[in-house]
């Protein structure tokens, strides 16, 4: 079965960086987007970006690009998401996604555990 | 971006009873050429990732109970609970999947009345 498993929690300080892995099994990881959502406590989901197992390519919230970087490694099925110069507003859980079917990659359907990362001094 | 507008931001229901939540997008996530709107429900409870319900407006995922359903088009969307359980308790987004970038809904927070 699909599965997508998340790094622990981390704790920053503010402008640190931090880098969360979505570790993916049960299927064919190059066959699918890896998108990521956060969401602040208490608060809404908010999409942060996501990336192409298959060639890389990669979009990102036009409010993060500056800061966001995601990769994959498709020797190990696993994708990253690394935020830099961290701020106290970047406290959130991040989750990990991979489309629900090969008909629309911007449809989720799976979803990881979600990674809590927390800024502060 | 799609701005993604839900209603109300919290709902009450007695156990059995209706709960009907509605979500308006600024623009329409009608895909012309299958006549069917990109919009997502999600069913959130506290410490879980989101869980999807409903795709293109009105299909259920498997395995989702049949008292969840979704209607609307366009711009015009509602998730309706049929009867509720104590096991919907929990907070639900709309989502468009039209077009990037994502945007969800605020959550709409459902408990027993």
């Amino acid at each position: 079965q699909v599965q997508l498993v998340q790094s622990g929690a981390e704790v920053r300080k503010p402008g640190a960086s931090v880098k969360v892995s979505c570790k993916a099994s049960g299927y064919t990881f190059t066959g699918y987007t890896i998108t990521w959502v956060r969401q602040a406590p208490g608060q809404g989901l908010e999409w942060v970006g996501r990336v192409s197992t298959y060639n890389g390519n990669r979009d990102y919230a036009q409010k993060l690009q500056d800061r966001v970087t995601m990769t994959t490694d498709t020797s190990t099925g696993t994708a990253y998401m690394e935020l830099r110069r961290l701020r106290s507003d970047d406290t959130a859980v991040y989750y990990c996604a991979r489309p629900l079917d090969g008909q629309n990659h911007l449809l989720l359907g799976y979803w990881g555990q979600g990674t809590l990362v927390t800024v502060s001094s | 971006d799609i701005v993604m507008t839900q209603s109300p931001d919290s709902l009450a229901v007695s156990l059995g009873e209706r709960a009907t939540i509605n979500c308006k997008s600024s623009q329409s996530v009608l895909y012309s050429s299958t006549n069917k709107s990109f919009l997502a429900w999600f069913q959130q409870k506290p410490g879980q990732p989101p869980k999807l319900l409903i795709y293109r407006a009105s299909t259920r995922e498997s395995g989702v109970p049949g008292r969840f359903s979704g209607s609307g088009s366009g711009t015009d969307f509602d998730l309706t609970i049929s009867s509720l359980q104590a096991e919907d308790v929990a907070i639900y987004y709309c989502q468009q999947y039209y077009s990037s970038p994502l945007t969800f809904g605020g959550g709409t927070k459902v408990e027993i009345k």
